[in-house]
């Protein structure tokens, strides 16, 4: 089965706090692609982060990290030193097979507050 | 200059109406995606097409109809509108289809049937 799993619901922080979002998948894929995106309260998707299963070197950028385990089928992400301008709903995705069409997870809604 | 525009961005309309939602991309992608959110946030892939071919229908209503001009739009027609239509309607593209391409999202559409 092709599957997102994000645990989290809703996750409250105050500003300047480190929170981790988790995403779990499942892929009966050797090769596989992941991805993060992010839905601010005006609505749009914006892309975050792109990860390919054949590459488990952890990425930074800014403020924010990724790490992904294939050991444990999770790709979490981590912001560091929050801002409210940081609070929207998260959402992991798999890219599924070879039609690309984006499997996601129900979203995690980070709230930021100052 | 916006990548992936759609219009319009509110749509409020009756049960039984029919209506359209348009979809541009100015990125020169290959592959343009519908997508539905619900209003628990969830995603979900509706069709997409590739160089005017559809390759994805997902288990949609034949009420809802793809309809692409060229390779840069993707428009979505809505026969016969239900209550449960209502969510939020968002047009995507990626630069090939394929599990690894990145999407890049429009700004989404609300559509609202009363």
């Amino acid at each position: 089965a092709q599957k997102v799993t994000q645990a989290q619901t809703e996750i409250s922080v105050v500003e300047k706090e480190d929170v981790t979002l988790d995403c779990v998948y499942e892929t009966r894929d050797t090769t596989y692609y992941l991805f993060w995106y992010k839905q601010p309260p005006s609505g749009e998707l914006v892309f975050l982060i792109r990860r390919n299963s054949f590459d488990e070197q952890n990425e930074i950028s800014g403020r924010y990290s990724w790490n992904f385990q294939k050991s444990t089928s999770s790709f979490n992400f981590t912001i560091t030193a929050s801002q409210v301008v940081d609070s929207a709903v998260y959402f992991c995705a798999l890219g599924d097979g070879s039609q690309g069409n984006l499997i996601f997870g129900k979203g995690t809604k980070l709230s930021v507050k100052p | 200059d916006t990548a992936v525009s759609q219009t319009p961005k509110y749509l409020v309309t009756q049960m039984g109406n029919d209506k359209s939602i348009k979809c541009e991309q100015n990125l020169g992608h290959d592959t343009m995606y519908w997508y539905k959110q619900d209003s628990k946030k969830f995603l979900k892939i509706m069709f997409s097409y590739n160089n005017k071919e559809l390759i994805i229908n997902e288990t949609v209503p034949n009420r809802f109809s793809p309809k692409s001009p060229d390779k840069a739009h993707l428009n979505l027609h809505i026969n016969s509108l239900e209550l449960g239509d209502s969510a939020v309607y968002f047009c995507a593209s990626s630069q090939a289809q394929g599990r690894r391409n990145i999407q890049y999202f429009g700004a989404g559409t609300r559509l609202s049937v009363l």
